[in-house]
């Protein structure tokens, strides 16, 4: 069964830090990772995806994520973070065939301070 | 754009009761999906649909049912509230395959 494993359920940072949300996944075989976040009341929204090609994607809005198939990892990154990206961060999989059915990891909330 | 809508934002029900939270989306997607979000557990799938007229169990469908008789809505049925049934419920669509997923804002319920 495929499975995502977020380490960290908490990420305390202050303003302008780099930052590194973890997630590692379980496969043999082709997946599809994405990496959603949650503001408070509010649904969830895609961040950022890697289907296929490049193994670094990027959004818009500065967090880049690299897929390590080696290491079965998908780890978030943001080389300086901001107050308003105080959220909480999910990261899912799916693999060819399921149908965009995800499995999501149990969240990092990420709390950034002055 | 309204894109998911779900309705109640929030609801409150005593054990035993049954009701339905209602999912609406405006973008013509084929697949649609409910999750349950609990503190420390992520997000689990409850029901899906690959289409109109097709449903499937995700992880978590015990006390839960679906149908899906149009493109446009899938409703999520709890026929028997249960305490275990407090959660926030999310709904979502999206394209077929890997395709990214379209959430709704959530409804809290909770069953007392």
């Amino acid at each position: 069964a495929q499975s995502v494993t977020q380490l960290d359920s908490q990420v305390p940072v202050f303003e302008e830090a780099p930052v590194e949300l973890r997630c590692n996944y379980s496969s043999s075989v082709s997946v599809y990772l994405f990496w959603y976040v949650q503001y408070p009341n509010q649904g969830l929204q895609l961040l950022l995806k890697y289907l296929s090609g490049s193994t670094l994607v990027e959004s818009i809005n500065g967090f880049e994520a690299e897929f390590n198939k080696s290491q079965t990892s998908f780890h978030l990154r943001k080389p300086s973070v901001h107050i308003s990206d105080t959220a909480e961060y999910f990261c899912a999989v799916t693999y060819t065939g399921t149908a965009s059915k995800l499995t999501f990891g149990t969240g990092t909330r990420l709390q950034v301070t002055l | 754009n309204a894109g998911v809508t779900q309705t109640p934002k929030f609801q409150v029900l005593k054990t035993g009761q049954s009701m339905t939270l209602q999912c609406a989306q405006d973008m013509n997607h084929e697949y649609m999906s409910w999750y349950r979000q609990d503190p420390g557990m992520g997000l689990r799938l409850i029901h899906y649909s690959v289409g109109a007229g097709i449903t499937d169990q995700g992880e978590v469908p015990n006390g839960y049912n679906v149908s899906r008789s149009t493109t446009e809505d899938f409703p999520l049925r709890l026929l028997s509230a249960a305490p275990s049934q407090t959660s926030v419920y999310f709904c979502a669509a999206g394209g077929r395959y890997n395709s990214p997923l379209h959430f709704g804002n959530g409804t809290r319920l909770t069953v007392t």
